[in-house]
């Protein structure tokens, strides 16, 4: 079946540092993937998505490359603000003729003035 | 506005009452699913349909029941409570099986003590 590794966290960074979660995946065919994001007290909101190899997803200035060469779709942003502080989600669907969403465990990005 | 609404948000069961988690959509979304969050865990599912009618079992199904007798509505029972099942559950919906990501309701917290 399929499955997400993401890295683990938490993780801390100043204002205006760069940011990188990792995320690899499991899965045969070809997935959809996608990054959520959890502030404080609410639920997830997709934050992007990518469908096919090579895509980019990108919104709030976050980025991910979809590789299947290497089976990872990292998010990046290249300066983070404290209102980014949150926690992000990988997760897929599709391939495999699996249809079901299936999230990483999530990292925990702290973000300090 | 449009969305998942679910209700209550915050509930305290004992052990063995049984209870209903309510979810609706207004999004004429055909896929529905029920998750639970845990510390660490990222989100498991735990049931999910892809039609009024329709409901399959995801990874963690035990203790819980669903219907779908209308595209908008998706409950989740809880038969009889126990502390395990004490999490944040999140409902979520979508319009396509993989491409378009899922919507999700704010959470309803649970304890059972």
């Amino acid at each position: 079946g399929n499955s997400v590794t993401q890295m683990e966290g938490p993780v801390t960074l100043s204002e205006e540092a760069f940011l990188t979660i990792n995320c690899t995946y499991t899965a045969t065919g070809y997935p959809s993937l996608f990054w959520y994001v959890q502030y404080p007290g609410e639920g997830l909101q997709l934050l992007l998505k990518a469908t096919k190899a090579d895509d980019k997803g990108s919104n709030k200035g976050f980025e991910a490359t979809y590789r299947k060469e290497t089976t990872s779709f990292h998010l990046e942003k290249g300066s983070v603000q404290v209102s980014d502080s949150a926690v992000y989600f990988c997760a897929l669907s599709g391939g495999s003729n699996d249809y079901k969403l299936s999230f990483g465990a999530g990292t925990t990005v702290t973000v300090r003035a | 506005n449009a969305g998942v609404t679910q209700t209550p948000k915050f509930q305290v069961l004992k052990t063995g009452q049984s209870m209903t988690l309510q979810c609706a959509q207004d999004m004429n979304h055909e896929y529905m699913s029920w998750y639970r969050q845990d510390p660490g865990m990222g989100l498991r599912l735990i049931h999910y349909s892809v039609g009024a009618g329709i409901t399959d079992q995801g990874e963690v199904p035990n203790g819980y029941n669903v219907s779908r007798s209308t595209t908008e509505d998706f409950p989740l029972r809880l038969l009889s409570a126990a502390p395990s099942q004490t999490s944040v559950y999140f409902c979520a919906s979508s319009y396509s099986e993989t491409n378009y990501g899922y919507t999700f309701g704010s959470g309803t917290r649970l304890t059972v003590v």
